[in-house]
C-alpha cells in the first residue's frame, strides 16, 4: 500500500485568490492523480500528473485554472486559481498501488471559498 | 466511454439486517471493478476489487460483491450490518491501460445503519 500525506486538510479562502495543495507519497510512483469531489457528488478526475512532463487534463479542466507541478516521483501540487464559490469542494490526491490496479487516496483537502 | 450508475443515493437499514448496494457499469472493453468506502470525515479506502478470476470477491469486514458480466453489475452485499458500517460507498470502474488505471466513480450511496 501507499501512504499519502495531503496538506492542508482544509482551508477557507477569499474569492479571487489561489490555493496550492500538496501531496507527498511514501514511495516513488509514476502517476499521480488529482480528483475533485463537489458537495453531494462523486469524484471527478481533474488531471493525471507524470514526473517530468505536462499534466494531462480531463475534459472541462484547464491548466490555467488548475496548474499542477510534479517535480519528483514522490510529490505533486495542485493549485486552484482565481477561486470562486463554485470551487468549494474536496480535492484528493491519488496514486496507484502494486500492479497499477488499485488506487490509494490522500485524506483530501476541504476547500471553502467565501 | 465508461460510466457507473449507483441506483440508490441513500440506503437506510437497521442494525443486523442485510443490505445490498447496487452498481451497474457500462464499458465496451474488459474492466476492473472496485468498491471504495468513505467514513465520515475520512478519506477513501478500498473495500474490495474485482480484477479477474472468481466473480465473487470478499472484504475483510464481511462485505462481498459479485461481478455479473451479462448484467454489467457489481452489487455490494453484507448479510448483517453494524452501526460502524455507516459510510458512503462508491463503486468505480477502470480499464486496463498501459500505465495503469483511470477510475470512473459512481455518484455514491450513503449507507445509514440505525439501531
Amino acid at each position: 500500500s501507499a501512504v499519502i500525506s495531503q496538506k492542508p486538510s482544509r482551508d477557507i479562502c477569499q474569492r479571487g485568490t489561489s490555493l496550492t495543495i500538496q501531496c507527498q507519497v511514501d514511495s516513488q510512483v509514476t502517476m499521480m492523480f488529482w480528483y475533485r469531489q463537489q458537495p453531494g457528488q462523486s469524484l471527478t478526475l481533474i488531471a493525471t500528473a507524470n514526473q517530468g512532463s505536462e499534466a494531462t487534463y480531463e475534459s472541462g479542466f484547464v491548466i490555467d485554472k488548475f496548474p499542477i507541478s510534479r517535480p519528483n516521483l514522490t510529490f505533486s501540487t495542485l493549485t486552484v486559481s482565481n477561486l470562486s464559490p463554485e470551487d468549494s469542494s474536496i480535492y484528493l490526491c491519488s496514486v496507484l498501488g502494486y500492479g497499477n490496479t488499485e488506487a490509494f487516496f490522500g485524506q483530501g483537502t476541504r476547500l471553502t471559498v467565501v | 466511454a465508461q460510466s457507473v450508475t449507483q441506483l440508490d443515493s441513500q440506503v437506510p437499514v437497521f442494525e443486523e439486517a442485510p443490505v445490498e448496494l447496487r452498481c451497474n457499469y457500462s464499458s465496451s472493453v474488459s474492466v476492473y471493478l472496485f468498491w471504495y468506502v468513505q467514513y465520515p470525515n475520512q478519506g477513501l479506502q478500498l473495500l474490495l476489487k474485482y480484477l479477474s478470476g472468481s466473480t465473487l470477491v470478499e472484504s475483510i469486514n464481511g462485505f462481498e460483491a459479485e461481478f455479473n458480466k451479462s448484467q454489467t453489475s457489481f452489487h455490494l452485499r453484507k448479510p448483517s450490518v453494524h452501526i460502524s458500517d455507516t459510510a458512503e460507498y462508491f463503486c468505480a470502474v477502470s480499464t486496463h491501460m498501459e500505465y495503469g488505471n483511470k477510475l470512473v466513480f459512481g455518484a455514491g450511496t450513503i449507507l445509514r445503519v440505525k439501531s
